[in-house]
């Protein structure tokens, strides 16, 4: 239990279905992130939010459309999505700031699969 | 830009033996921090290690120990006694700051051989 949760773990939906997902911290952090994990892929970081605010979007389509409306929840809204979307989608949080502790703690995934 | 590269894509040991995992690592920042992170089958990403750059004693956390060259821009993770458990995806990252986003190598493929 690292203090992350993300729901759900497991979801499967249709091109044209919307849908979100959701990612909660326990740890007090300030920061919070978005990353797809494909199968063979590196780790690619999607989004960053420092104190809510949206400070990096990594080149990210916009079918995936995040929300953060407060320091300690984290929302990606999914719509249209592609086949090639299927990935483990993780979130994490870090304590942020510029002196903060800069290890990132990571939820268990969200293993989306599009059909 | 940061960048960290895993020349191993896949390792294995024999149980209650040793093996160390490779990571080389580039910035242009003077201060900055190392991690090493675990992904068992779970895929639940789990911190095993961190180390800053301005501390020249290498981290050690219980069986994990680094071997941090700086001027070489190194960062070797050694695994000690290794048991069954320790069987997972092994990733090193490095960030400059807490506001920026960890750099993620492609990650090591660890086999604990019984």
């Amino acid at each position: 239990e690292t203090g992350v949760t993300q729901t759900p773990r497991h979801l499967v939906m249709g091109m044209t279905n919307k849908k979100s997902l959701k990612c909660e911290q326990h740890l007090g952090h300030n920061a919070m992130y978005w990353y797809k994990q494909s199968a063979k892929k590196p780790l690619e970081l999607m989004f960053v939010y420092n104190f809510k605010e949206q400070t990096e979007n990594n080149s990210v389509p916009s079918r995936f459309s995040p929300e953060c409306p407060n320091s300690s929840h984290l929302f990606l809204h999914l719509h249209t999505l592609q086949p090639e979307d299927s990935a483990l989608y993780l979130c994490a949080s870090s304590q942020g700031g510029s002196r903060g502790s800069y290890e990132q703690y990571f939820g268990p995934g969200t293993r989306l699969t599009v059909t | 830009a940061q960048t960290v590269t895993q020349s191993q894509p896949e390792m294995s040991v024999q149980e209650a033996e040793t093996v160390t995992l490779s990571c080389t690592y580039d910035t242009s920042e003077s201060d900055y921090y190392l991690f090493w992170y675990k992904q068992p089958p779970s895929r639940q990403m789990i911190l095993v290690i961190r180390q800053e750059a301005y501390k020249q004693q290498n981290a050690t956390e219980n069986r994990f120990s680094v071997n941090f060259q700086k001027a070489a821009k190194s960062f070797s993770l050694k695994i000690s006694d290794s048991q069954l458990g320790d069987a997972a995806m092994y990733f090193c990252a490095s960030t400059n700051s807490g506001n920026t986003p960890l750099v993620f190598g492609k990650g090591t493929r660890l086999s604990v051989i019984a």
